[in-house]
């Protein structure tokens, strides 16, 4: 099943503006990891934030991470026609499982 | 370095047919993943190894089989396929097994039609 599930789903702005994409997470976790896929191409990680952090920068973009909500933003600031992907939120579960699980990505389209 | 190289790129299956799905990586990363991706549906992992000899199963490992004889080289073998397995398949690799702090890396995915 899958771990963590981003809202929305689909996400439409204008150039310029900021977008904000959610991730929603149902066990406790070591860690947790935004991705970006381009259409047809595979995952390029974008940021890591641990489970004892609460926020962390790169660039044009801000993680926040709730865990007592189980949840995290991803927040892209002064967004430009090249942020057009899709971005995943992906959740390393403790509990000694070795996985990245992922959850099913929000669509972000920047219109010109 | 090239990262992380799956091929074939594209490939059209007849159901029943078997294949095998190559991945190959060049950072010494311990750990490889293959996970598909079906629309709706995000990334669901198949099976992955923290290391040469390795390798235990994830969500969705029925109909696959996988090996690790080598650090670089993770193959994943699909033994009768079916049209439930149309999907986008990618390998992943990462210096760390998880729960270690560090990043995925993806290659560019193989689409596999099974008519």
């Amino acid at each position: 099943s899958q771990q963590g599930e981003e809202d929305p789903q689909a996400l439409s702005i204008q150039e310029g503006e900021n977008a904000t994409m959610n991730c929603s997470y149902k066990t406790s976790i070591n860690n947790l990891q935004w991705y970006r896929q381009n259409s047809g191409r595979g995952l390029v990680h974008l940021i890591l934030i641990r489970s004892n952090e609460r926020e962390k920068h790169s660039g044009r973009l801000r993680v926040t991470l709730d865990t007592s909500k189980k949840s995290s933003s991803l927040l892209i600031t002064a967004s430009r026609a090249a942020d057009t992907a899709s971005y995943f939120c992906a959740t390393v579960p403790l509990g000694g499982a070795q996985k990245l699980v992922f959850g099913q990505g929000t669509r972000l389209t920047i219109n010109p | 370095n090239a990262g992380v190289t799956q091929t074939p790129k594209f490939q059209v299956l007849k159901t029943g047919q078997s294949m095998t799905l190559q991945c190959a990586q060049d950072m010494n990363h311990e750990y490889m993943s293959w996970y598909r991706q079906d629309p709706g549906m995000g990334l669901r992992l198949i099976h992955y190894s923290v290391g040469a000899g390795i390798t235990d199963q994830g969500e969705v490992p029925n109909g696959y089989n996988v090996s690790r004889s080598t650090t670089e080289d993770f193959p994943l073998r699909l033994l009768s396929a079916a049209p439930s397995q149309t999907s986008v398949y990618f390998c992943a690799s990462s210096y760390y097994p998880p729960p270690g702090t560090t990043e995925a890396f993806f290659g560019q995915g193989t689409r596999l039609t099974v008519v």
